[in-house]
This record gives C-alpha cells, structure tokens and sequence, in this order.
C-alpha cells in the first residue's frame, strides 16, 4: 500500500544536539513534500515545503529538508535544536495530479523532546 | 488575517448525541478536509471538498458526515458518536495550485464516553 513512513517515533536530544528526522514514501512519479510541526496543545504549522528545483530546502526556525528521489526520503534536519523545539513533527506528501487534488498523505509523527 | 476557525475547541459528550463540529474559513479556498489526530497513527483524513456541494469520502468515513453548502463552511456531523470516535479533529484548507499545502485550524478535542 502507499504510505509516508517516518521511523523515529519518539526523539530525545540534548540542547545543541544535530537533528535529523527520517521520512520515506512509497508513492511512484511526481510528488509534493511537506514537514509539518504542531507544538504542544496547538495545531499544525507549515515547517517547509518542496515542489521542485533544488533538493535542499529550507524552512523556518533554521530547519532544512532534503530530497532524494532515488531514495524516496524527504529528511528534516536541524544543526543545533533548541528547547522550544519540542514538538511533533508529521512529514506529508502530496501526489502530484496537475493540481486536481489536495490530498496529503501523513506519517505517524516523530514526537521530539530536547532537554535543555 | 487569514484564519481557520473551529468550534467547539473542545466537547465532551456521550454515546449517541448528535453533534457538529463547525469549520469556517475566510481564504476563499475551494479545498477542505477534516482530519482526526489519534496517538502512533498520525493524521487520518475522513472527508474532503473540492468545492461547494462536492464532497468525498477520505480515509476513514465511518460514522461522520459532512456537507458543504456554502465555500467558507464544512461541517463535520456525527450522527450518533461512539466512543471509538475520541480524538483530535482538525480542518484544512488549500487552494487552487497550493500542491497540497494546506492550513489548519486549532483542532477540536471530542471526548465521547
């Protein structure tokens, strides 16, 4: 079946640490690619996006995702977290119809914990 | 300011009332969805709307309805909630070309005991 899985369910770094969240996708052709953030007790916020162009985009709050099409990943990486980045975080995928559908397809979550 | 709103934010209610949860937004976006939020599982889609009066099932239909008469409302209705049906409901937006990038509202907590 096609899926989004994100295999880090649960992440717990010390402040500083390097952050690096895995996302893979199981849908063929074309796709759009999403990390999504919810802090606690809030809802969820566009963290950065990839349509097309360059692999290597980037968001808000210095994160940064990376596209490798041959390996269907879309990895969210961070060099240095902080505190109040902890947060659930979804990576979603789009399958790219020309623009007639909006779906998006979520993973289960990686929920990210940084101790200060 | 572009904004999804929900109401309620949160409900508890018991086994067989019938109830809405309102999504209204003010984007004047033709795509919107409902999703649920349950633990390990991530973000579900139960119904979705590519415009007024054109509605479709998502991933996990069972026991809601919608509808979409007018472009900046869709209710999700639960005929008769169960207590399987405890979870975190949130409304999306998208807009034509937005490739899926959608916007959420601040998510509805319903506890159906």
């Amino acid at each position: 079946a096609q899926s989004v899985s994100q295999h880090n369910h649960h992440v717990i770094l010390s402040e500083a640490a390097s952050l690096e969240l895995g996302c893979n996708y199981s849908y063929g052709g074309t796709v759009n690619l999403f990390w999504y953030v919810q802090y606690p007790g809030q809802h969820l916020q566009l963290l950065l996006k990839y349509f097309s162009g360059d692999p290597l985009v980037k968001g808000i709050k210095g994160f940064e995702a990376e596209f490798i099409k041959s390996k269907f990943s879309f990895n969210l990486r961070k060099p240095s977290v902080q505190w109040s980045d902890t947060a659930e975080y979804f990576c979603a995928v789009n399958k790219n119809y020309g623009g007639a559908t909006n779906k998006l397809i979520f993973g289960t979550g990686t929920l990210l914990a940084v101790q200060p | 300011e572009a904004q999804v709103t929900q109401n309620p934010r949160y409900l508890i209610t018991v086994t067989g009332k019938k109830l809405t949860v309102t999504c209204s937004q003010n984007m004047n976006h033709e795509y919107m969805s409902w999703y649920r939020q349950d633990p390990g599982l991530g973000l579900r889609q139960i119904y979705y709307s590519m415009n007024v009066e054109v509605t479709d099932k998502g991933d996990v239909p069972e026991g809601y309805k919608v509808s979409r008469k007018e472009k900046r409302n869709f209710p999700l209705i639960l005929e008769s909630p169960s207590p399987n049906q405890t979870s975190l409901y949130f409304c999306a937006t998208s807009g034509t070309g937005r490739r899926g990038e959608q916007y959420f509202g601040p998510g509805t907590r319903l506890t159906v005991t």
